[in-house]
């Protein structure tokens, strides 16, 4: 009954590759977001959607491509992989309507780059 | 631009009250939340509070906030070995797809 679902918890790749992250949530929400946690634990937004449309696009390389197939889901595909991609990437989601925007998190992605 | 500060670093000893500091600059922020971050874990929403709410109680958290000087203020009671963490305090302007403006966070020590 997990909320905010990511895979894989762990990732472990060569520089120059291409590796993708899933996200899930079950709660029915409408808007997704993608964070980055560096080495020194400062959260940033990366992207977020909006019943399938980008309405944050941070300023990071066009490497990153986030791609939500449906409301539910909110996947990060990264080419060309580099040291500096090294951190903890968290997925959240929240209602995307009436009430408190409160953003629910997974349990992030720990990607490390050889 | 927005910027949230927090300390970094907090120790206290079981049993005793912990309170975590935050300062925040933008005034159009709606909602005030707190984040817990385990070792290894995720984040865990704590509590929040709106802007226009001095204070908020849930059971041994107390939230406190003072809109004047954009301060607000975690208090846990009865600190345990298990609240050892680090607490995120982030501003949020309430409208779907906007980000969260976290602080850095502050690690808490809990010793016994």
């Amino acid at each position: 009954d997990t909320a905010v679902s990511q895979t894989p918890k762990y990732l472990v790749t060569q520089m120059g590759n291409d590796k993708s992250i899933k996200c899930e949530q079950n709660l029915g929400h409408d808007t997704m977001y993608w964070y980055k946690q560096d080495s020194k634990k400062f959260l940033k937004i990366m992207f977020s959607y909006n019943n399938k449309e980008l309405i944050i696009n941070e300023t990071v390389p066009n490497r990153f491509s986030p791609k939500s197939p449906d409301k539910a889901h909110l996947n990060l595909h990264i080419n060309s992989l580099e040291l500096g991609d090294s951190a903890v990437y968290f997925c959240a989601s929240s209602r995307g309507g009436a009430g408190v925007e409160t953003q629910y998190f997974g349990p992030g992605t720990r990607l490390l780059v050889l | 631009g927005e910027d949230v500060e927090q300390s970094l670093f907090l120790s206290v000893r079981e049993g005793d009250s912990s309170v975590i500091n935050c300062t925040y600059t933008d005034s159009s922020s709606t909602y005030l939340y707190w984040y817990k971050q385990e070792p290894g874990a995720g984040l865990q929403l704590l509590t929040y509070i709106f802007s226009n709410m001095d204070m908020k109680q849930d059971q041994r958290l107390t939230v406190l906030l003072n809109k004047k000087d954009k301060h607000l203020s975690l208090r846990i009671a009865d600190t345990q070995t298990g609240d050892s963490a680090i607490y995120f305090c982030a501003e949020g302007t309430n409208q779907a797809g906007t980000a969260l403006i976290f602080g850095k966070g502050t690690t808490l020590s809990v010793s016994s």
